[in-house]
């Protein structure tokens, strides 16, 4: 099974900072990675496709990108609405995996 | 509107069944790969189950945790997924997820959620 390993598990940023978040993926997964967005009792919300694509509606504050084995969710000015769990998803080979989240708090 | 609405979920005993459903409207259903995905209280999202579509000969996918117990089915007539969850266990505790390929992606659609307890 290909393992994605997300960090930080959690942290605590002020607004406006730049965010990162990023996942490593166990085996080679090209570019078939999504970030979901998850508010409290929300279901999850795609925020980027294939990687480095942003989905319909998505803030373009919100980016994403691929070192490698290495994916990351970056955030370039950090509003008051992002607050929330975000997870990324490999479905290049099944069992689709995902990371195990991160939950990200506004100081 | 792009609509997945989930039902059936409840409180059962282990080793016990329950289906669960999903309605989908507002996009071509049966151009649609559907997914389920369950999220334990407090924890992280668990892919469960995968179903193709009838050129792709309706395969379906599991996760190893469970593969010989849940199935999913889905009725293109109707736009309807379903979960049948068969010897529950209390780890399957969790909420349920309807999730399918609705039009731009993999999961770009997601229903509510149904709760499923499995509970003595």
């Amino acid at each position: 099974d290909i393992q994605m390993t997300q960090s930080p598990s959690s942290m605590s940023a002020s607004l406006g900072d730049r965010v990162t978040i990023t996942c490593q993926a166990s085996q080679d997964i090209g570019n078939n990675l999504i970030w979901f967005q998850q508010k409290p009792g929300k279901s999850p919300r795609p925020m980027i496709y294939y990687a480095t694509n942003l989905a319909n509606g998505v803030p373009s504050r919100f980016s994403g990108s691929r070192s490698g084995s290495d994916y990351s969710l970056t955030i370039s000015s950090l509003e008051s609405e992002d607050m929330a769990d975000y997870h990324c998803l490999q479905y290049k080979q099944y069992p689709l995996t995902f990371g195990s989240g991160t939950k990200l708090e506004i100081k | 509107a792009v609509q997945l609405v989930e039902s059936g979920g409840g409180l059962v005993q282990p080793k016990e069944s329950l289906k669960i459903s999903c309605a989908a409207s507002g996009f071509t259903f049966s151009n649609a790969a559907m997914y389920w995905v369950r999220q334990a209280p407090g924890k992280g999202l668990e892919w469960v189950a995968r179903i193709r579509t009838k050129p792709n000969n309706y395969a379906t996918y599991y996760a190893d945790s469970v593969k010989g117990r849940f199935t999913i089915s889905r009725d293109d007539s109707k736009s309807m997924v379903y979960l049948q969850m068969d010897n529950l266990k209390t780890e399957d505790t969790a909420m349920y997820y309807c999730t399918g390929d609705s039009s731009q992606g993999v999961m770009d659609a997601w229903g509510q959620g149904a709760s499923v307890t499995v509970s003595s």
